[in-house]
């Protein structure tokens, strides 16, 4: 499978734990980015990586969240003192930086549950 | 108000019914997408689209920069169709979407 790959799918953790996603984008892309989707709305932006640059990121994402790409293939996405409100779907998508379109391809989520 | 709005909301239709869904948005935009997500969160892409009208299958979208408007349409829809969709624009010069929040429709056998 070449598309982009999330793991794990579903994490359950406990308030205060620390969680961390990993998403391998499709191998030639160089953009990643990071979206969280709540229950009824549609996605909203956290970050975005070219090659291993963090180039914008979302007020959305607080101190608690920290994103990484060291070597710009895979990323990770880590929650610290995870709260019940971090309750989502983190959705992981990339693209190359060809074209007009750079259209976005995506992962399908990980799902947090926290309790 | 949203930069990005979907209409409707929510859309339960007969099978072979004609369907179309709306998205606005209000800021300037260099590409719109329109995408497709099933029960567990499973993203889809449909169509990306900066002017005119695209055609897949039983899947029309067309857009309408001038008006910020663009529209997807399902002929002879039929309950596999059943989905979110959601519309998501690049603005201009960024990389980032911005999503509208989706329209869930269902289609009745």
């Amino acid at each position: 499978d070449t598309g982009v790959s999330q793991n794990p799918r579903h994490k359950i953790t406990k308030r205060g734990q620390n969680v961390t996603f990993r998403c391998d984008p499709i191998s030639e892309h160089n953009r990643l980015y990071w979206y969280r989707q709540t229950l009824g709305q549609g996605p909203e932006f956290l970050t975005y990586f070219q090659n291993e640059a963090q180039l914008e990121k979302s007020r959305l994402l607080s101190d608690r969240f920290s994103a990484e790409r060291p070597k710009g293939s895979f990323s990770t996405l880590e929650i610290q003192r995870t709260e019940q409100g971090d309750s989502a779907m983190y959705l992981c998508a990339s693209s190359l930086t060809r074209g007009s379109y750079n259209e976005q391809f995506f992962g399908p989520g990980t799902r947090l549950t926290v309790l | 108000k949203n930069e990005v709005e979907q209409s409707p909301q929510n859309l339960t239709a007969q099978e072979g019914e004609f369907i179309t869904i709306n998205c606005s948005y209000s800021v300037g935009i260099s590409a719109l997408h329109w995408l497709q997500q099933h029960p567990g969160g499973g993203i889809v892409s449909l169509f990306m689209l900066s002017s005119g009208k695209k055609k897949h299958g039983r899947l029309i979208a067309t857009i309408n920069i001038q008006e910020k408007h663009s529209s997807l349409h399902i002929t002879a829809s039929h309950p596999r169709d059943s989905a979110v969709y959601i519309c998501a624009v690049r603005t201009s010069g960024t990389y980032k979407y911005i999503f509208g929040t989706g329209t869930r429709l269902k289609v009745l056998a």
